[in-house]
């Protein structure tokens, strides 16, 4: 099993629409959780940190379930902007990071 | 000013050559990572030097040999090239007591072996 995993996707929603990235992790004792943003052949970028109590920024709200190895990450209206692959990343406290292989977003006029 | 480098942007040669990367930070992190990510876009750890101490190595081919000569720089020797390396290649910093998730990625070497 994946350390870190995630539907690869593509998700193809149009502007305006709500889209939900799921993710699950195996290590019952990761400590912490993240959301990067990789764009098209560029690096990937923190988007956010992810807490239990939840958590959101603007239009992205992210949600972290313990009990169940499960993070979330919620983008209401989208943009084009938003298109990018969302990759769900895990702090498995060996002084690493654990990223799962992204979900691509694509939205469209 | 860009705040973790890397050089050369695009590499390709061919099996069985050498080649270094090499990586910069001036954001004043005191800790540096070289990632792999494949031709999934699987991106998956390979080294990381604390203040040019090596941390975690994450049983990659001893081909691979990382130098930190201080704790700005972190470079990648690579020997032997085979096919199967041909991926990108990014450079990260991170500052340790700020925890290791806030961690800055270079724009990547896409390297070829033909």
């Amino acid at each position: 099993r994946k350390e870190v995993e995630q539907d690869p996707g593509p998700f193809n929603v149009p502007e305006g629409a709500t889209v939900a990235f799921n993710c699950t992790y195996s290590n019952s004792a990761s400590q912490s959780f993240f959301w990067y943003r990789q764009d098209c052949r560029k690096e990937p970028k923190l988007l956010m940190s992810v807490y239990s109590s939840g958590n959101e920024d603007g239009r992205f709200t992210a949600q972290l379930n313990r009990a169940s190895q499960y993070i979330s990450l919620l983008i209401r209206d989208s943009k084009l902007s938003d298109s990018a692959t969302y990759l769900c990343v895990v702090n498995t406290g060996f002084q690493k990071l654990v990223f799962g292989t992204g979900t691509r977003l694509l939205v469209s006029p | 000013d860009t705040a973790v480098s890397q050089t050369p942007k695009y590499l390709v040669t061919q099996m069985g050559n050498d080649k270094s990367i090499k990586c910069e930070q001036n954001l004043g992190h005191d800790t540096m990572y070289w990632y792999k990510q494949d031709s999934k876009k699987f991106l998956k750890i390979m080294f990381s030097y604390n203040n040019k101490e090596l941390i975690i190595n994450e049983t990659v081919p001893n081909r691979f040999s990382p130098k930190s000569p201080d704790k700005a720089h972190l470079n990648l020797h690579i020997n032997s090239l085979e096919l199967g390396d041909s991926a990108v290649y990014f450079c990260a910093s991170s500052q340790r007591d700020r925890g290791i998730e806030e961690q800055y990625f270079g724009p990547g070497t896409r390297l070829t072996v033909t």
